[in-house]
């Protein structure tokens, strides 16, 4: 079965700190997408970042970063200068090449303080 | 401005009742998606819908129907025979089927749906 783990439910940052999100996965396909999603207090889903499995370089968007480990399984997520509006839930997801299925993980609720 | 409504927001049923979720979309996307959210879960699959008139079942269909008779819309019925419906839905849409990694969904701002 294809699953997602993320192990930390809670995590905690100082404005303007630096914040490491945990992702692994399971998979035996070789080609598929990663993501990771925000969900603000409002609750409205947004994409934040996205990695193709064949692509070695690590994606970034502006303040946000990945560290992807394909051997490991590993789609951490860095929140560079974290700012209050970071505050949310972070979804880690998966989906191998031409599926429809997006498979989520539980979820990591980040909270920025000042 | 392009994207997906969702309504009612919040939703209130009584034991029994059968309710139905809109969902619309004015994106032009192909496929739709619901999925529900309840805590410490993350997000899993009800139904998805590919093209008008066709739809496959996701994880935990059991007990929810839909229907897409248009491209636009793809509501969810929770039935009475979902044993536990009180949750948060979201709806969503991507631009192709097929290929949805490279396609990335768009969500609705979802609906929250309590059982007395």
């Amino acid at each position: 079965a294809q699953t997602v783990t993320q192990s930390q439910p809670e995590m905690s940052v100082q404005e303007a700190e630096t914040v490491t999100l945990s992702c692994t996965y399971d998979t035996s396909e070789n080609n598929y997408y990663l993501f990771w999603y925000k969900q603000p207090p409002s609750r409205q889903m947004i994409l934040v970042i996205r990695q193709e499995a064949y692509k070695q370089q690590n994606a970034t968007e502006n303040r946000f970063s990945v560290n992807f480990q394909k051997a490991a399984k590993s789609f951490s997520l860095k929140i560079s200068d974290s700012q209050l509006g970071d505050t949310a839930m972070y979804f880690c997801a998966f989906i191998p090449y031409n599926t429809d299925k997006l498979i989520f993980g539980t979820g990591t609720r980040l909270q920025v303080f000042p | 401005d392009g994207g997906i409504t969702q309504s009612p927001k919040y939703l209130f049923r009584k034991e029994g009742q059968n309710v139905t979720l809109s969902c619309e979309q004015n994106l032009n996307h192909d496929a739709m998606y619901w999925y529900r959210q309840d805590p410490g879960q993350g997000l899993r699959l009800i139904y998805y819908s590919q093209i008008v008139n066709d739809f496959q079942k996701g994880d935990i269909a059991e007990g929810y129907s839909v229907s897409r008779e248009k491209k636009e819309s793809f509501p969810l019925t929770v039935t009475s025979a979902q044993k536990n419906p009180t949750a948060f839905y979201l709806c969503a849409s991507s631009r192709q089927p097929g290929n949805s990694g490279a396609n990335v969904l768009t969500f609705g701002a979802g609906s929250r749906l309590t059982v007395l």
